[in-house]
């Protein structure tokens, strides 16, 4: 079975540039959150998607942006990167249908982003 | 809002002794609430959660967490510590879902365990 995917593992960017990560959920799961995790801080919450819209999003602006497919897969675009923008970018993804509440939230490798 | 507070940097211990990983949080209504660990270089692995019911919770690798509504923590525990479970612990917060409302989790800022042998 298997987990969370997210790609590329690495990523080095330099100011201004746009970057596009990726990320497939575990298997049967239809739900895509993605958190940025900066050094030394607990992961922060970017945005969730669910059938193909965002559903929530967290206190970022709007360089950050996001996607999800019809096989759940999903995709986060940064736009005009700053520096401040260096971090791992955590996907997570948990199912949405079952109707249960407090469904887990299972967390891919990251992608670790660095702009210089 | 929600909010989580975990008030040590870095908790060491002895292998062989019982450790505390401690967690406070903060939601307007219950709470859903999880552990995490987080080893160099890797995502966050989910180790336990409470939802309702039995205020003890018992998850992955022998870790334990207790549920305390009184003083709104829901701390860490196992009661042998291993040498490899020295890594970082984030307590993780969600209120519970009314319409429109959070769906996020909201992490605490980590605890960094250390076993020594």
């Amino acid at each position: 079975d298997a987990g969370v995917t997210q790609s590329p593992t690495h990523l080095i960017k330099t100011r201004g540039q746009q970057v596009t990560l990726r990320c497939s959920p575990k298997s049967g799961h239809d739900t895509v959150s993605w958190y940025q995790q900066a050094l030394g801080q607990g992961p922060q919450f970017i945005f969730q998607y669910y059938e193909e819209e965002e559903r929530q999003r967290g206190n970022f602006p709007d360089r950050f942006s996001g996607h999800q497919f019809p096989n759940y897969s999903s995709e986060l675009n940064v736009n005009a990167l700053l520096l401040g923008d260096s971090a791992l970018y955590l996907c997570a993804s948990s199912l949405t249908s079952s109707g249960r509440a407090a469904n887990t939230q299972y967390f891919g490798p990251g992608t670790r982003l660095t702009v210089l | 809002a929600q909010s989580v507070a975990q008030p040590e940097d870095q908790v060491n211990v002895a292998e062989g002794n019982p450790l505390t990983v401690k967690c406070t949080y903060s939601v307007s209504g219950n709470p859903y609430l999880f552990w995490y660990v987080q080893y160099p270089n890797r995502g966050l692995q989910f180790l336990l959660k409470y939802i309702t019911g039995d205020n003890l919770v018992k998850g992955s690798y022998g870790f334990e967490a207790e549920f305390n509504k009184s003083q709104t923590s829901f701390h860490l525990k196992k009661p042998s510590a291993l040498v490899s479970d020295s890594a970082l612990y984030f307590c993780a917060v969600r209120d519970v879902i009314s319409s429109g409302s959070a769906r996020q989790l909201t992490f605490g800022s980590g605890t960094q365990l250390t076993v020594l042998p």
